[in-house]
């Protein structure tokens, strides 16, 4: 299984564009990169999913570069209801493991 | 949008009694998974189950747990004699193929006493 490593935590104000890179050295051929949202007592919520180059959905983007080691999840103009915990998965198996997230604090 | 059920919302029982957790995932996925996550940690993968049978579990899906698909619609982690430790959210998860996003419940709180 692919590990990823991603920072802690992260803060930032309203209005700026965030980008959170996550980090998955041995990420295998099959694998996709998914990103998931967690607000506090809730299941994780699915953001995004890529394989490679440049996704991008209403709510992220998602680059992956061409050696599929790393991925860097932005979200445009952060809004307080931004913070929250975010998950970066490689997906492919039956053994879907999540790691410990990056803790994002949106300040006003 | 379809989505994931889980009942109760919260669960409250003695230390030594058995639960069952329900859960209805979406009705046209075929893999079901089942997370818990202790107050304040990470999500913690318990059990993935595929076509009426266990595909992976990890260290912590040990005899006291296990999965039922009882029904075709009713996806169910049993408790057989609760500890304290087994306090937690537990969130049930569904995808309907391979490298598609999870989708979520919106858990069910287990509290031990």
């Amino acid at each position: 299984l692919a590990k990823t490593t991603q920072p802690i935590s992260m803060d930032s104000y309203e209005g700026q564009e965030v980008n959170i890179t996550c980090s998955h050295n041995n990420i295998a051929t099959n694998d996709y990169i998914t990103w998931y949202q967690q607000f506090p007592s809730q299941g994780p919520r699915f953001i995004i999913q890529g394989y490679k180059t440049k996704v991008t959905n209403e709510v992220a983007s998602l680059f992956i570069p061409a050696d599929r080691k790393s991925s860097t999840l932005s979200l445009p103009r952060v809004s307080l209801s931004d913070t929250a915990v975010y998950y970066c998965l490689p997906t492919r198996d039956d053994k879907i493991i999540f790691g410990k997230g990056t803790r994002l604090h949106i300040l006003p | 949008e379809p989505e994931v059920t889980q009942t109760p919302s919260h669960q409250v029982t003695q230390m030594g009694q058995e639960v069952i957790l329900r859960c209805v995932p979406i009705s046209n996925h075929l893999y079901f998974y089942w997370y818990r996550q202790i107050l304040g940690q990470k999500v913690e993968f318990l059990v993935s189950f595929y076509n009426n049978e266990i595909s992976e579990k990890s260290e912590i899906f040990d005899d006291q747990f296990s999965v039922e698909r009882p029904d075709g619609s009713n996806f169910t982690l049993k408790i057989r004699s609760t500890k304290l430790e087994d306090s937690a959210m537990y969130f049930c998860a569904s995808i309907s193929h391979w490298n598609s996003p999870l989708h979520f419940g919106n858990g069910t709180r287990l509290t031990v006493t």
